[in-house]
């Protein structure tokens, strides 16, 4: 498969505790990206990682690459009612750019 | 605003018919990038064009075709629809290929019913 796996599926956690949730995928990858999407809008992007890099940070989002594990981590810090949505880790490969099922992320007041 | 225009925002049709869904991809981008997302499937690649020349194709299907035109629009040409063609079309563009940057904007999608 070409897309990347997001695990978990759904999260819900208290408002002010850090989210995270992570991609695994199975070929290689010119880089890494993740995506917010709110119920039935068009996906935003969040955070851009190449394959030669292993960490980077945008405001509350840390992002963690590991090319040997083939896997990527989205942290999201201090979370707020606003971070309800889902997340989409995407591969880009060649001339695709693939995205997983997402983490539905849901944030409990 | 991504900047990145789709039309029409929601449609309704029959089995059997044929629609064309459009995309007017931001100012000087010139990829563009058909998704579709239905909730069992999440977001699906359909295909990729690039100044106006097709770059990849994913699990499109034959009844589906698509182009981009001279001046970056693109149009995406559903036929023979089936009940499953129901589903949030998605435009996205980006000022290059994927493999360089590949930060996408998408558009707020056309959302398709087939009755």
């Amino acid at each position: 498969s070409q897309q990347g796996e997001e695990d978990p599926q759904a999260l819900s956690i208290q408002e002010g505790e850090n989210a995270t949730m992570n991609c695994s995928y199975k070929t290689s990858i010119n880089n890494l990206q993740w995506y917010r999407q709110n119920s039935g809008r068009g996906l935003v992007h969040l955070i851009l990682i190449r394959s030669n890099e292993r960490e980077k940070h945008s405001g509350r989002l840390r992002v963690t690459l590991d090319t040997s594990k083939k896997s990527s981590s989205l942290l999201i810090t201090a979370s707020r009612a606003a971070d309800t949505a889902s997340y989409f880790c995407a591969l880009n490969r060649d001339d695709k750019i693939i995205f997983g099922k997402g983490t539905r992320l849901h944030i409990l007041p | 605003d991504s900047g990145v225009t789709q039309t029409p925002k929601h449609l309704i049709t029959a089995t059997g018919q044929r629609v064309t869904l459009r995309c007017s991809p931001r100012s000087g981008d010139l990829s563009v990038y058909w998704y579709q997302q239905s909730l069992d499937q999440g977001l699906q690649f359909l295909i990729h064009y690039y100044n106006g020349e097709e770059r990849a194709k994913g699990n499109i299907l034959e009844r589906f075709s698509a182009q981009q035109f001279p001046d970056l629009h693109s149009e995406l040409n559903l036929s023979s629809l089936e009940l499953g063609d129901s589903a949030l079309y998605f435009c996205a563009s980006s000022v290059a290929r994927a493999w360089n940057t590949g930060e996408l904007f998408f558009g707020e999608g056309s959302r398709l019913t087939v009755l």
